[in-house]
């Protein structure tokens, strides 16, 4: 089955960049999806297909995705977008098709 | 407003069953793919089953087909999880999530009923 992979934690200072990957095997074939979760809250979308953004989600949001990674980026990081964060792809060969990444925690520092 | 409401959870011991549903509204819940995504205890999101709009097409991850089965009441704006033969490994808070036909991104979330399983 298909495997995506990020990193366990990122860390960044408020108003710097943050770059989330998500490792996969030729994902830039594949629709990549992300998520906010914050503690004790249900997942948000905050772009979908590689790079677009649902209404009410920042610009500060963006996605970009080639050969085997993806990348969340975060521009002027504020101490709010703290939170998990999970890519997603639709897996559509195979018969379990639904899968997301182990995570990775954003701190601001 | 856009809304799924999860309900059903519980405390169930090893072996025993449970039945989660999901109430939609705020969309017409014909037009969506539901899926149900677990999250065990400080863990990561597992996706556990899809239903297409019509319940023609069924899914289950390799963790919970044969115990698990997933259905949908277009005509209620329902979905359900029938969870049998349950283990340990099942606790979770399992979410019900919608995304609609142009995108296999999950645009609407429940918030979520926790299962635990335990003697």
């Amino acid at each position: 089955s298909y495997v995506l992979t990020q990193p366990p934690s990122v860390s960044v200072a408020p108003g710097q960049t943050a770059r989330i990957t998500c490792g996969g095997n030729n994902i830039g074939s594949k629709s990549v999806h992300w998520y906010q979760q914050k503690p004790g809250q249900a997942p948000v979308l905050v772009v979908y297909d590689d790079s677009d953004r649902p209404s009410g989600i920042p610009e500060r949001f963006s996605g970009s995705n080639s050969g085997n990674t993806a990348t969340l980026t975060i521009s002027r990081v504020e101490a709010g977008d703290e939170a998990d964060y999970y890519c997603q792809v639709w897996d559509s060969s195979s018969d379990h098709p639904g899968v997301f990444g182990g995570g990775t925690k954003l701190t601001v520092l | 407003q856009v809304q799924l409401v999860e309900s059903g959870g519980g405390l169930v011991k090893p072996g025993g069953s449970l039945r989660l549903s999901c109430a939609a509204s705020g969309f017409t819940f014909s037009d969506y793919y539901m899926s149900w995504i677990r999250q065990a205890p400080g863990k990561g999101l597992e996706w556990v089953s899809y239903i297409s709009s019509s319940g023609s097409t069924i899914y289950y991850a390799d963790s919970v087909k044969g115990r698990f089965t997933i259905s949908r009441d277009n005509a209620k704006n329902s979905l359900y999880l029938q969870m049998n033969s349950l283990r340990a490994e099942d606790t979770a808070v399992y979410y019900c999530a919608g995304n609609p036909r142009f995108t296999f991104a999950f645009d609407i979330w429940g918030q979520g009923t926790m299962v635990t399983v335990s003697s």
